[in-house]
């Protein structure tokens, strides 16, 4: 069954701090997408990353970087010098092809709040 | 501006009285989707659209209704709603129904049942 665990229910780090958010995912699928979004104070979604299970390079874009690793079968979000404008609630999903045609149905972990003190 | 728009953004009503969340997407993306979004147990997906007129279930499809008459709306219906169907809930859309495709959020609406 396909399955998205997010253990990290609420991160709390100060200013300046590195921070890593942990994402394990379950699959029967060898062609997935895993994706992370985040959803500030404000309530949005908003799109971060996108990931397909043959590209398992790791990403990074600023101060966020995504390392994917398919043998542990983790997607794990690091941001270096973390910001109070990162404090949010940061969700992992999993999106399968699928057979019979694609339905793009997320499947979400239940999130990280993360907390950034100043 | 590219956008997912859901009307109203907060409301409070009460049991039994219908009501309607409107979504409109601007983009022309063919797939549309509502979510619900719970306390620990994040978000997920109520009912789908592929194209105009084609709809299916998602996860948790039960109390609700949709309707895809056109291509930019996709509003989520509540016949009777009832106090288990508090929560906020999420228009998303994308511009065809493959799982590769990034999917734009609205803003939410959150829903109090009495």
């Amino acid at each position: 069954a396909q399955k998205v665990t997010q253990a990290q229910t609420e991160i709390s780090v100060v200013e300046k701090e590195d921070v890593t958010l942990d994402c394990v995912y379950e699959t029967r699928d060898t062609t997935y997408y895993l994706f992370w979004y985040k959803q500030p104070p404000s309530g949005e979604l908003v799109f971060l990353i996108r990931r397909n299970s043959f590209d398992e390079q790791n990403e990074i874009s600023g101060r966020y970087s995504w390392n994917f690793q398919k043998s542990t079968s983790s997607f794990n979000f690091t941001i270096t010098a973390s910001q109070v404008v990162d404090s949010a609630v940061y969700f992992c999903a999993l999106s399968e092809k699928g057979y019979g045609g694609a339905t793009n149905k997320l499947i979400f972990g239940t999130g990280t709040l993360l907390a950034v003190q100043p | 501006e590219a956008q997912v728009t859901q009307n109203p953004r907060y409301l409070i009503t009460v049991t039994g009285k219908k009501l309607t969340v409107t979504c409109s997407q601007n983009m022309n993306h063919e797939y549309m989707s509502w979510y619900r979004q719970d306390p620990g147990l994040g978000l997920r997906q109520i009912y789908y659209s592929m194209n105009v007129e084609v709809t299916d279930k998602g996860d948790v499809p039960e109390g609700y209704k949709v309707s895809r008459k056109e291509k930019r709306n996709f509003p989520l219906i509540l016949e009777s709603p009832s106090p288990n169907q508090t929560s906020l809930y999420f228009c998303a859309s994308s511009f065809t129904g493959g799982s590769y495709q990034p999917q734009h959020f609205g803003d939410g609406t959150r829903l109090s049942i009495l």
